[in-house]
Parts: structure tokens; sequence; C-alpha cells
């Protein structure tokens, strides 16, 4: 079945370090893919989507690319902050049903 | 946009119980659904809830352990019944506005069951 696959956390960084989280997935056809974010305390968010091959996601300084070729979609940040620390999911859509990766936890050192 | 609100926010249950977790949005949405997540790990789906008709479970779950309601287009309830330590997960309410709209998440519902 569909699946997704994240890098292990716990990411740590220092303040205004470059930031990658990898996720691959498993898919039948052409999912649109996302990723979310839950600051301490607080429900899950849509951070970025991409919908088709090729289409980069960004907000908030993040950015996403959807690869088909490595099944993949990457999250990068050029320069983090300390307000970044959150956990980070990875999701599929398939129909209307999302299916999530194990999520990767971020902190950000000042 | 949509605002969710679930009740209780945590709660800690003796084992062989029931709990009712409640879901209110702030505004009509066409799909509601209960996701899982069970200390350490992902989220997965429970069951979309369903109008005025029977959620849809997905495979392992069941009705008898997660009964779902959904009375109108904003509140949907779950109760997890017969409870077990095995429970102890947040369970997270969600919506979405519009088909293939954004899906929306409540702060979840932190269960602990001794």
């Amino acid at each position: 079945g569909d699946s997704v696959t994240q890098m292990e956390g716990p990411v740590t960084l220092s303040e205004e370090a470059f930031l990658t989280i990898n996720c691959t997935y498993t898919a039948t056809g052409y999912p649109s893919l996302f990723w979310y974010v839950q600051y301490p305390g607080e429900g899950l968010q849509l951070l970025l989507k991409a919908t088709k091959a090729d289409d980069k996601g960004s907000n908030k300084g993040f950015e996403a690319t959807y690869r088909k070729e490595t099944t993949s979609f990457h999250l990068e940040k050029g320069s983090v902050q300390v307000s970044d620390s959150a956990v980070y999911f990875c999701a599929l859509e398939y129909g209307n049903k999302l299916v999530f990766g194990a999520g990767t936890i971020l902190r950000v050192k000042s | 946009s949509a605002v969710i609100s679930q009740k209780p926010s945590r709660d800690i249950c003796q084992r062989g119980t029931s709990l009712t977790i409640q879901c209110q949005v702030d505004s009509q949405v066409t799909m509601m659904f209960w996701y899982r997540q069970q200390p350490g790990q992902s989220l997965t789906l429970i069951a979309t809830a369903n109008q005025g008709s029977e959620a849809t479970y997905e495979s392992g779950f069941v009705i008898d352990k997660f009964p779902i309601s959904r009375p109108n287009l904003t509140f949907s309830t779950l109760t997890v019944s017969n409870m077990s330590p095995e429970d102890s997960s947040i369970y997270l309410c969600s919506a979405r506005v519009g088909y293939g709209g954004e899906l929306f998440f409540g702060e979840g519902s932190r269960l602990t069951v001794l």
C-alpha cells in the first residue's frame, strides 16, 4: 500500500543553519504531497504542498519539490530559527485520505 | 479555513471504561476524519465520519471499539470503548472544507489508560 518514510529525528541545529528533512514515498498513481508542522502545544498545520511532479511548494522560507523520478519530497530551509522548532510530518494523499510519515522532531538552538 | 475544537484535551482513564471525544468545527465541512497518534508513531486514520450514516472504518479499526457519530456538518464524536493501556494515544479530529480542499486538524485529545 501507499506509504511515507521520513528521516528519523530528532534533528538538532543551530540558528541560521541549513535544514533538510528527507521524505520518500511509495504510491500507486500520482499522489499529492504535503508537509505538515506541529508546534509545541498546537494542532497540525499545513506547511506546504505540491500536487504534481516538479511542483515546488513553499511557505515561511521552507521549500519542497515533488520529484517523481526519486519519489521524494524533501523539506529544506536555508536558515532556521528557534521558532521553527516543531515536529514535521510528510504526507501523501490518495482519494480523500492522508498517509503520514512518522514525523521528524526539529530542535533549533540559539 | 476551519477552526476545530476538541474536548477533552487530555484525560486519564481506567482500564475497561469508555470515553467519548467531541469535535466541533466552526464552519460546515464536507468531510470529517478521526486519526490516532500512538506514542512515538505517526498518525493513522481510524475512520471517515459520515454525516447521518455509519462511519467508514480503515483496516484494523472496528465500530464496536471506536463508535463514531456525526449528526450534522459541524460536529462529530469518537468513543474509545473498553479501553486498555494500548489505547493510550492522541486522538485527532480533522476536517476538509470542500472536496480537494485543505485538511484542518484539531489540537488532539491525549488519552492515558491506566
